[in-house]
């Protein structure tokens, strides 16, 4: 079965600092990965995907995933973070395992970043 | 547009009751998800539904956990004679079908089983 592994469940920073946020997942034929964030009583919201193609893939508000096949790892980096970044994040993995057709996630368990000013 | 739209945001119920909790999903979204969020857990798959397909309920962790899709877009989850292992917050999810496609969450339900 696929699992994902998120190394840091905590990651404290001061603000402006850079960051990354490790997000390993175990092999597969082909996978899609997912980086998403969640505020304090809020459901998840999409932060950037890798389907295919580049493996840098970048989001709106600063932050950037590279997928690194060999190392099978899509670790989240974002040179200078916000206090308002501050939540927790949650690498997921969809895969097919099994001859599934749809995107039933796997997720990591999570790290929450704490930016302090 | 409207996003997923989960009722009720909080439920507190006694344990043994049974709870039903609702799901809204994103119009034009043919797939749905049900996951599990606990402390102990993690983030859990419990269920998936495709258009008229046959769902997948591999990730109901009991037979007192049911779920239905009405008219191919509101959904139902039923647990019944709920036990204080059930406390979570339940999110629901909705995309276009395939493996590729991002998934749209809502806020969720917290439920409390005192």
């Amino acid at each position: 079965a696929q699992s994902v592994t998120q190394l840091d469940s905590q990651v404290p920073v001061f603000e402006e600092a850079p960051v990354e946020l490790r997000c390993n997942y175990s092999s597969s034929v082909s996978v899609y990965l997912f980086w998403y964030v969640q505020y304090p009583n809020q459901g998840l919201q999409l932060l950037l995907k890798y389907l295919s193609g580049s493996t840098l893939v970048e989001s709106i508000n600063g932050f950037e995933a590279e997928f690194n096949k060999s190392q099978t790892s899509f670790h989240l980096r974002k040179p200078s973070v916000h206090i308002s970044d501050t939540a927790e994040y949650f690498c997921a993995v969809s895969d097919g395992a099994g001859g599934t057709s749809y995107g039933k996630l796997t997720f990591g368990q999570g790290t929450i970043l704490t930016v302090h000013p | 547009g409207a996003g997923v739209s989960q009722s009720p945001s909080n439920k507190v119920t006694e344990k043994g009751k049974d709870v039903e909790l609702r799901c809204d999903p994103i119009s034009g979204h043919t797939a749905l998800y049900w996951y599990r969020q606990s402390l102990g857990q993690g983030l859990e798959f419990l269920i998936y539904f495709q258009g008229n397909s046959a769902p997948d309920k591999s990730g109901l962790p009991s037979d007192r956990f049911s779920a239905e899709r009405t008219g191919g877009s509101v959904s139902t989850l039923t647990i019944q004679r709920t036990q204080q292992e059930d406390s979570a917050v339940y999110l629901c999810a909705s995309s276009f079908p395939g493996l590729a496609q991002p998934q749209h969450f809502g806020d969720g339900t917290r439920l409390s089983i005192l």
